[in-house]
């Protein structure tokens, strides 16, 4: 069974830019979680999509934002990238039933400039 | 909401030796407690988890205790080697069970 995929890995933007980042989950799992790591924070939770709809949203501002497609597929997107941003944007997948297991992808390595 | 405190931050084991990693949560509802592990240039791998209806789990040399009364979780790593050298991240997951509350992390390194 393939597991998360996110893409692209690494991407460098310049301040004022807007990005998106794309996650595939493991087959057959119909929750998305984002999630944004950086050294000093730790990993913070973003948002989760369940069947399309976003289920739970932590506590970043609205230039933060996402969406899920009917085969389960996430994009995340910042508008307006600060330099703060810069981080690793990690996604896990799971089936989306009250705790479950989350699997994360490999991550997107956001430099912002 | 939750808060999931974990210590120690760093931890440098000789090989062979024992490591155990603490972590703290604040949410009675949490019911889900997952161990994770994070390689360089990797994304966080689950190793162990365990729930609320159980005190302890084990897998080879990982094991994971749970004090519900306390609030408290611990992983252990028995016969440490070179290859557990990682990021071990510990989390609860609140009680509708669908968000993740993660700790800052330890860095645990392994000495030859």
């Amino acid at each position: 069974k393939a597991g998360v995929t996110q893409t692209p890995r690494y991407l460098i933007k310049t301040r004022g830019q807007q990005v998106t980042l794309s996650c595939s989950p493991i087959s057959g799992h119909r929750s998305v979680s984002w999630y944004q790591q950086t050294p000093g924070q730790g990993l913070q939770f973003l948002f989760e999509y369940f069947s399309e709809t976003q289920r739970n949203k932590g506590n970043f501002p609205g230039r933060f934002s996402g969406r899920q497609f009917s085969n389960s597929r996430s994009e995340m997107n910042v508008s307006t990238l600060e330099l703060g941003d810069s981080a690793l944007y990690l996604c896990a997948s799971s089936s989306g039933l009250a705790g479950d297991e989350q699997f994360f992808g490999p991550g997107t390595r956001l430099t912002v400039l | 909401g939750e808060n999931v405190e974990q210590h120690p931050s760093t931890l440098s084991v000789q090989e062979g030796d024992s490591a155990v990693i603490k972590c703290t949560y604040s949410d009675s509802a949490s019911n889900y407690f997952p161990w994770y592990k994070q390689e360089l240039g990797k994304g966080p791998q689950l190793i162990i988890d365990i729930r609320s209806n159980v005190g302890e789990k084990k897998d080879q040399r990982i094991a994971v205790t749970l004090n519900k009364t306390a609030k408290h979780f611990s992983l252990h790593i028995t016969e440490t080697q070179p290859e557990d050298s990682a990021v071990y991240f510990c989390a609860a997951s609140d009680g509708t069970g669908n968000q993740f509350y993660f700790g800052t992390g330890t860095s645990l390194t392994v000495i030859p």
